[in-house]
């Protein structure tokens, strides 16, 4: 089975700090990607990557960066934290870059800013 | 551009009664469509896919969808709700000529069972 595990479940930080959340997969997955989902609104897509230093930007990516320097790990990075991304975060990996390929993702976290 | 329209942010439904989640899409073309669960503090896993081929698709769970082109839908059934199917569920898109980079969420529809 394949498994996408996320560093934290619940996370709980300070407006201004740097906040880093890490995903991880195990099944040797060309794609990885960064969600955040809000009540209402569905899941939206903030990075993906399709190699190993290679990176897109999604649909909202204002306020994150993300890193890839390995296969396996893909890091969401908050430069500098608000109440705004206060959210649940998901991270999901695919096979290659196919349009049929399914997404598996990640139990997310939840990341409160104060 | 594609997008994607779940009806109904709640639904709820006795067990044992048929369970019906609306979706609805545009894409100017032939879509790849997908409904994932997720299941309360977990994340998405994929309930069932319909790429090309038979517009009548079985999932996981006794779930099954319909692609029916000339409504542009994607309804997800299930004939007898049972209590471990409360869960949210989302409606997704994905175009048939681009990277799966490119699937597009619905909002999202909220499934209650009641006893």
């Amino acid at each position: 089975d394949v498994k996408v595990t996320q560093s934290s479940r619940y996370l709980v930080k300070r407006t201004g700090e740097k906040v880093f959340l890490e995903c991880v997969q195990d099944m040797d997955h060309e794609n990885m990607f960064w969600y955040r989902q809000d009540p209402g609104l569905g899941l939206r897509l903030i990075y993906f990557s399709y190699d190993v230093k290679m990176k897109e930007k999604g649909d909202i990516p204002e306020g994150y960066s993300v890193s890839r320097e390995k296969k396996e790990r893909f890091s969401l990075i908050l430069e500098s934290a608000s109440t705004n991304q206060t959210s649940m975060y998901l991270c999901a990996s695919s096979f290659r870059d196919s349009p049929g390929d399914e997404q598996f993702f990640g139990p997310g976290t939840r990341l409160t800013v104060l | 551009a594609q997008s994607v329209t779940q009806l109904g942010s709640h639904v709820s439904v006795s067990e044992g009664a048929l369970v019906l989640l609306r979706c609805n899409y545009s894409s100017s073309v032939p879509p790849y469509l997908f409904w994932y669960v997720q299941y309360p503090n977990q994340g998405l896993q994929l309930l069932l896919k319909y790429t090309t081929g038979a517009t009548l698709v079985k999932g996981i769970n006794g779930f099954e969808a319909e692609f029916k082109k000339s409504e542009t839908s994607f309804h997800l059934t299930k004939p007898s709700a049972h209590m471990s199917d409360a869960a949210e569920y989302f409606c997704a898109v994905s175009p048939g000529y681009s990277s799966a980079s490119k699937i597009i969420f619905g909002s999202g529809t909220r499934l209650s069972i009641r006893p």
